[in-house]
């Protein structure tokens, strides 16, 4: 069964820094694309980021402007999120999933780490 | 950065009706479509998957339409645990989106 266990979240004031963790277990993890997708209060779901199997290819949407950094180790199965220069329109709940195939649909998804930017 | 649109964002629906939600793509994706429903305080949860595959487990009152731009969700014959949120999502580019979702509420 396919576990992902997200951790690292929490309250930060505007401009601080934060690193998500994500724990995979219950598959081959460098055989899988990962990516972060979040889903801020009231709103709906939004990718974020995105890395290969490898962790050779970091892919990012648009309006992170270089803030956000996704990175994994695959010796010890898990992915990373370091968060920079956070804003109050970060606040959301982030969670950790896997794509099927890499840049496809995701399949399985942690159930979330709760991140406030707020002063 | 392909849009996604949901029809409609809200509805009221009783258990045993036949419910069909609507998204809609920007521009053509083929059929590189998913579909998840989402309850509070729970991971998302992949229902349909190329835009018509029913993901393993999912039960066989869900199924997926579509292609190009236009695509629906049904649910033959809603029951007491799909009161949900239920979001399409693209993957024809890397920059995955998804739709605004569509809360299904009990009437």
């Amino acid at each position: 069964e396919v576990q992902l266990l997200e951790s690292g979240g929490g309250l930060v004031q505007p401009g601080g820094s934060l690193r998500l963790s994500c724990a995979a277990s219950g598959f081959t993890f460098n055989n899988f694309a990962m990516s972060w997708v979040r889903q801020a209060p009231g709103k709906g779901l939004e990718w974020v980021s995105a890395i290969s199997g490898r962790g050779s290819t970091p892919y990012y949407a648009d309006f992170l402007t270089g803030r956000f950094t996704i990175s994994r180790d695959n010796s010890m199965n898990t992915l990373y999120l370091q968060m920079n220069s956070l804003r109050a329109e970060d606040t959301a709940i982030y969670y950790c999933v896997k794509d099927h195939k890499s840049l496809q649909y995701f399949d399985s998804w942690g159930q979330g780490t709760l991140v406030t930017v707020s002063s | 950065e392909i849009q996604m649109t949901q029809s409609p964002s809200t509805m009221s629906a009783s258990v045993g009706d036949r419910v069909t939600i609507t998204c809609r793509a920007s521009l053509s994706i083929s059929s590189w479509l998913a579909w998840y429903q989402h309850k509070p305080g729970k991971a998302p949860k992949l229902l349909i998957y190329q835009a018509s595959s029913l993901e393993s487990g999912v039960p066989s009152r869900f199924s997926g339409s579509g292609s190009g731009t236009e695509f629906t969700l049904t649910i033959s014959s809603l029951q007491p645990d799909d009161f949900a949120t239920y979001y399409c999502q693209q993957y024809s580019t890397y920059h995955r989106t998804f739709g605004q979702g569509t809360k299904v509420e009990i009437k």
